[in-house]
């Protein structure tokens, strides 16, 4: 089946600092990433649609300034969150939606940042 | 606007008796709707699809029904085992292209020996 990556899996930063998520599709060409954001106990909330060589879609509420996403090939994926403070942290998830199939995403295994 | 819904509570059964989760979507009708299971700490695994013009669907053990009239989805899980134990969202599709989704708190089950 399908895989996406997700490095680093947890990642532990000073507030103030930024970060980097990368998202992977392993084994086809993904189209379409989603980013995603969970706080625990809590469903997963699109923050943005990631289209290769386009800017990104932010969802209402997500400022683009402060979740940089960028969709430079068709298997890579990044989310810089610039500037982070104790309330960015959360669990972030991508997903992948190939060029064809059924519709469905998949999702890497999440990547857990805590700002100190 | 688009509301998804399911049961907020976990739900208990015993091993090898029939699970039923519930999600129940309002303000809108989704195209076809995905279910996928959650692990602690791990990214969702697709489950099922199934599409506006089918009633059921079924793969192995797991059965989706789609009910657009009472715009409600039953995912049903058959002689559970405590390996089935996860969280279970229901991800109906949202009409704004390029494949979104739009995902419920999920129900957690747990199944006991």
């Amino acid at each position: 089946g399908a895989v996406v990556s997700q490095h680093p899996s947890w990642v532990i930063c000073k507030s103030g600092t930024s970060v980097k998520i990368e998202c992977r599709s392993l084994d086809f060409q993904a189209t379409t990433m989603f980013w995603y954001r969970q706080f625990p106990k809590q469903s997963l909330m699109l923050m943005a649609t990631s289209n290769e060589g386009s800017k990104a879609t932010y969802e209402q509420g997500v400022e683009k300034d402060k979740f940089l996403i960028n969709h430079a090939s068709l298997t890579l994926s990044t989310l810089t969150v610039t500037s982070a403070h104790p309330e960015d942290s959360s669990f972030y998830i991508c997903s992948a939606h190939g060029l064809a199939g059924p519709n469905e995403q998949f999702f890497g295994p999440g990547t857990r940042l805590t700002v100190l | 606007s688009q509301k998804i819904e399911q049961n907020s509570e976990a739900l208990n059964i015993q091993e090898g008796k029939t699970a039923t989760l519930t999600c129940n979507y309002t303000n809108y009708s989704p195209a076809y709707l995905q279910w996928y299971r959650q692990d602690p700490g791990r990214g969702p695994v697709f489950l099922l699809l199934i599409r506006e013009n089918e009633k059921e669907k079924r793969k192995e053990r797991l059965k989706v029904t789609f009910d657009t009239t009472l715009k409600q989805s039953l995912f049903h899980i058959t002689a559970s085992q405590p390996a089935d134990s996860a969280t279970y969202l229901c991800a109906p599709s949202f009409s704004g292209g390029y494949n979104k989704l739009i995902f419920g708190a999920g129900t957690r089950l747990a199944v006991h020996p």
